[in-house]
């Protein structure tokens, strides 16, 4: 599979429960953050965005917050999974292109029966 | 409706060669961009095209370039490979240029510099 999962933080959860995956993003004038979803052998596979002008936005069992103040996104993901099972990235952008400029280097995500 | 296809899917090179990745868009997909991933640097944005034409680039070095058909296929080159370049290759595509358009990704090629 990728190597895609060395070296990054891991985040173990149980089957059911709900997750939260934290981001700390970089460009204070970056308007734009999107969170993937990549499993090995994958492409990264959008999950949800959301714009500055926004704190939260909610998808099907995802849910994003943006704190603009201290540039932190998190990703919460309820009843998780074991296909939940992945590297999470955030990345960054500018709303006039729509696509990601700066990612994360991704969280590793490990859902247990 | 087929993905992002990309090709190869593995490629091995050796130091100073050069090499060309192809990436076919969605069908009806106008907007292609280009990324590397490393375990060290994770993601990072090379460039964007549309309509033939490039619309943003990534901080890399000039022997990284790019170009794109006017059937939206996109190919992306190399030139003097150096061992750094070893990664992974991914290639994501949209419907426009808009920022509403979603991207998506392709699997990605993998390169090794020998």
């Amino acid at each position: 599979g990728e190597s895609v999962g060395l070296h990054l933080p891991t985040l173990s959860v149980q089957e059911g429960d709900n997750s939260i995956i934290n981001c700390a993003y970089s460009n204070s004038a970056s308007d734009y953050f999107i969170w993937y979803k990549q499993e090995s052998g994958k492409g990264p596979q959008f999950i949800i965005d959301i714009r500055s002008n926004m704190d939260k936005r909610q998808g099907q069992r995802v849910t994003v917050l943006l704190n603009k103040t201290v540039k932190h996104l998190s990703l919460q993901i309820a009843a998780t999974q074991p296909g939940d099972s992945a590297v999470y990235f955030c990345a960054e952008g500018f709303s006039n292109s729509g696509y990601a400029l700066n990612f994360g280097k991704g969280t590793s995500l490990l859902v247990t029966p | 409706k087929a993905g992002v296809t990309q090709t190869p899917r593995y490629l091995i090179k050796t130091r100073g060669q050069q090499v060309t990745l192809s990436c076919s868009p969605i069908s009806g997909h106008r907007s292609v961009s280009w990324y590397q991933q490393t375990p060290g640097q994770g993601l990072q944005f090379l460039f964007e095209y549309f309509s033939e034409t490039q619309r943003n680039k990534g901080n890399f070095p000039g022997r990284f370039s790019g170009r794109q058909f006017s059937n939206s296929r996109s190919e992306m080159n190399v030139s003097t490979l150096e061992l750094g370049d070893s990664a992974l290759y991914l290639c994501a595509s949209r419907l426009l240029a808009a920022s509403t358009d979603t991207q998506y990704f392709g699997p990605g090629t993998r390169l090794t510099v020998l």
